[in-house]
């Protein structure tokens, strides 16, 4: 059946430095979403992708999808406290959403 | 406006309780997914209504899980003879229309249920 693996599962970083998650399907997706959950919170929405190689940025964060449309990723540049949640990725086969294992993203400041 | 709503935020029963959940999702919005979710993995998807109808289901663990959605926009998750297993927070989520999965999904705080 359908998977999607996130890793690094958690990730500490000092205050300032970057990070980047990946995300790793067994089929090929329509589309992808990223979401991020803080502690105790719900996912929120962050960015979809749809298209093959496609590359979004969002102030310090870049999203990336393969050109297979079976991978992603997320990379934040200069990573700052508020950045600490769990980040998943969504990929979309059609009516259904299979969510990452997520990474768990710590800030040291 | 007003987000996604799920009452109740939290539901202690007992082993081989009926239990009921429900989701009030942003108005106007024709697609809402149930999901669960266990303590450290992502959201594992349920159920699809687009409208009032159960567009894919596939994600009903057992026939113990059923979902209605009568006109189309409140919805709810019945779960029969509850399972200490079934433990899980319960995800709502809608969207403007749910076609084809390309929009975005605003997320309920969710109901956390745990079975004794």
């Amino acid at each position: 059946g359908q998977q999607v693996m996130q890793i690094p599962q958690y990730q500490h970083v000092q205050e300032g430095e970057d990070f980047t998650t990946y995300c790793n399907s067994s089929t090929t997706l329509s589309n992808i979403q990223w979401y991020k959950q803080r502690p105790g919170g719900h996912p929120v929405f962050l960015i979809q992708l749809v298209k093959s190689g496609e590359v979004k940025k969002q102030k310090r964060l870049t999203f990336q999808f393969g050109e297979a449309k079976k991978n992603s990723s997320l990379h934040i540049t200069a990573t700052q406290t508020t950045d600490v949640g769990t980040y998943f990725c969504a990929g979309n086969t059609g009516n259904q959403f299979y969510f990452g294992t997520g990474t768990s993203l710590t800030v040291i400041p | 406006g007003a987000g996604v709503s799920q009452t109740p935020s939290n539901k202690v029963t007992e082993k081989g309780k009926y239990v009921e959940l429900r989701c009030d999702p942003i108005s106007g919005h024709t697609a809402l997914y149930w999901y669960r979710q266990s303590l450290g993995q992502g959201p594992e998807f349920l159920i699809y209504f687009q409208g009032t109808g159960a567009a894919d289901d596939s994600g009903l663990p057992n026939d113990r899980f059923f979902a209605v959605r009568p006109e189309g926009s409140v919805s709810t998750l019945k779960i029969q003879r509850t399972e200490r297993g079934d433990s899980a927070v319960y995800l709502c989520a809608s969207s403007w229309t749910g076609t084809g999965g390309y929009d975005e999904q605003f997320f309920g705080p969710g109901t956390r249920l745990t079975v004794l």
